[in-house]
Order: structure tokens, then sequence, then C-alpha cells
């Protein structure tokens, strides 16, 4: 089994619906990271957690919220999908000492028609 | 504003033929600087950190090298398997979590 995995795998959906993407972790670390990467454009940070009371915003947070279910799970919701947030999403985790050394899951790879 | 430009955008090499991705960067207190590898629909996997000038990173056929302005990734005898896509990330001081992302150096290596 994966270290990191991500929910759904693919997922397609219409504008103005909630969807949320679930990520959980084996690896027993504390910080989690959710990506979005676009042709052209990169990774970018959305959210990223230290701990389950830590949440915080990355560089394009806004029309996405996320929750620190466990220290194991991190889920990232979309309230209400627009087109321009159909992207590859990724979650990642990292153990705190070197925190440039992320672990990535297999991605999850989101349609907002 | 932190900046990371990976170049080439793409390169296709024989295999055996060796070759050098760029990564140019531009930030304020450089924290460390990073490469992934990503494989088609998987994500990224680590490969080095470097920390500051004059470092070298090594591993199986790839060495990773540093300099104030730029990092490069150099591949000595390249297989097929060597075939992804190389990303590059910053991390600065002070900038808490934010990892910057190049646009990646997308490699072919024909057999």
């Amino acid at each position: 089994d994966a270290d990191v995995t991500q929910t759904p795998r693919n997922r397609i959906t219409k504008t103005g619906k909630r969807i949320m993407l679930e990520c959980s972790q084996t690896k027993g670390h504390d910080r989690m990271y959710w990506y979005r990467q676009d042709p052209g454009l990169g990774l970018r940070l959305i959210y990223y957690s230290f701990d389950v009371k830590d949440i915080n915003k990355g560089e394009i947070s806004d029309g996405y919220s996320v929750s620190r279910q466990a220290q194991a799970k991190f889920s990232l919701s979309l309230e209400s999908a627009i087109p321009n947030q159909t992207a590859l999403y990724f979650c990642a985790t990292s153990d705190g000492a070197n925190t440039g050394e992320l672990f990535f899951g297999e991605g999850s790879r989101l349609t907002v028609l | 504003e932190d900046q990371v430009t990976q170049s080439p955008e793409a390169l296709r090499l024989q295999e055996g033929e060796s070759s050098s991705l760029n990564c140019s960067y531009t930030v304020s207190g450089l924290r460390g600087l990073f490469w992934y590898r990503q494989d088609p629909g998987k994500g990224p996997e680590f490969l080095f950190t470097l920390y500051s000038a004059g470092e070298e990173k090594e591993k199986e056929r790839l060495k990773a090298t540093l300099t104030k302005k730029e990092s490069f990734l150099h591949i000595t005898a390249p297989k097929p398997e060597d075939s992804a896509t190389y990303l590059c990330a910053v991390r600065r001081w002070g900038g808490s979590e934010k990892l910057v992302f190049g646009k990646g150096t997308k490699l072919t290596v024909n057999p």
C-alpha cells in the first residue's frame, strides 16, 4: 500500500457542486500539505498543517478549505466548484526535520464542467 | 518575489548521452534547493536537497550541484528509465512552509 493515499483518484463534477478530496498517510508525519498542479504553472501550495490544531493558508487558498481530522488524515474541500479549479491535486507529508523533503500521494485529477 | 526557472522545457537524449538540466533561482535567503522526479500519472519523488553554494549530491546516474544563482542536475549515461519530468524547488528563510517550484524539464531518453 502507498504511504500517502488520495481518494478519489479521478473526479468529474459540475460547477457549483461541493467536492471533498481525502488524504491519509501511514508515514507517521505531523506535517501535511495540499498542492495543486496545472500545466505551465507548476505546483502551488493551497494549505498546510503542522498538526491537528494548526492549519495554515498557502499561496492559493481562496475557494478552498481543509480539515485535519487526525494526524494521518487531511482533507481538501471545494465548497462550490468552478471550472478554473480543474487541476491535478496532490497531498504531501513531511517529518518536520527536513521540510523540503516531501512525500507525495499519486494525485487526484479533478475536472469541473 | 521568489522565482524558479528551469531549462530546457524538454530534452531528448539517446541512451548513454550525458547532459545537464538547469534551475535558475531568485530568492532572498536560500534555505534549501530541492530536486524532484515526477513520472506520468504519479506524484513527485524527492531526489536531493542542496543547502549552500558549492554543495554536490549524487545518486546513481544523477548529480546535483548548486551555485549562488543556479543548480544543475547532471545526468551521466542516461537510460530510458531516467525518462521523467524533473522539478526544482526553493525554500527561503522566513518563508514558512512554502516551496516555490519551477515548471519542470521533461526528459526523454531513447534506447
